[in-house]
């Protein structure tokens, strides 16, 4: 059973559209992240969600808002889609908040705005 | 903020090379984390390291965290074709910062 989910794998979409990515976690966990890894691979902290509250927010445009209907789920919405926005979207999960503990990541969503 | 400088950037061994690769952090944190990545998946730990000085082996994989808590070296030895892939240093307890990753290539 797969263990972190995210749909769908692929979407291209033209620029100023909306779009929603959605991710699934099986393993119990309570805390749920959002990462972005661009065309250099680089990977880069999004959102961090605790029992559907939002305890991390990095320096993220407004169009991103992610949504956590409850502790097993977190989705990404963005609305008004910019070129720049062309990246991999990786959902991760972990047990608990305090110290590390380790994130297991989904298969991520590649995401080409045109 | 924090960043962490990885290198090299990539490799390009023999089936059979050993394989080093280090990062190095401008803060000092209490975690050292190596990730690997596979074309089309996302990342996965290889080794958690969580004191200074640790040595840490998971298989022909070992890893370091440096006495200075500010560098970390991961070591892969006789490599095989499956090693190919991305391998990621990351620092933190929640909010991980990655290192720019190394790309392993190996020519059977």
């Amino acid at each position: 059973d797969t263990a972190v989910s995210q749909t769908p794998k692929y979407l291209v979409t033209q620029m100023g559209n909306d779009k929603s990515i959605k991710c699934e976690q099986n393993l119990g966990h309570d805390t749920m992240y959002w990462y972005k890894q661009d065309s250099k691979k680089f990977l880069k902290i999004m959102f961090s969600y605790n029992n559907k509250e939002l305890i991390i927010n990095e320096t993220v445009p407004n169009r991103f808002s992610p949504k956590s209907p409850d502790k097993a789920h977190l989705n990404l919405h963005i609305n008004s889609l910019e070129l720049g926005d062309s990246a991999v979207y990786f959902c991760a999960s972990s047990s608990g908040t305090g110290g590390y503990n380790e994130q297991f990541f989904g298969p991520g969503t590649r995401l080409t705005v045109l | 903020g924090q960043q962490l400088n990885q290198s090299p950037q990539s490799m390009f061994i023999q089936e059979g090379e050993d394989v080093s690769m280090n990062c190095t952090s401008s803060s000092i944190f209490n975690t050292w984390l190596w990730y690997k990545q596979d074309p089309g998946e996302g990342p996965v730990l290889l080794i958690a390291l969580y004191k200074a000085g640790e040595l840490t082996s998971n298989g022909r994989l070992t890893a370091q965290f440096g006495i200075t808590r500010k560098d970390s070296f991961l070591n892969i030895s006789a490599s095989i074709p499956s090693d190919v892939g991305i391998y990621f240093c990351a620092q933190g307890a929640q909010k991980l910062v990655f290192g720019q990753g190394t790309r392993l290539t190996i020519n059977p």
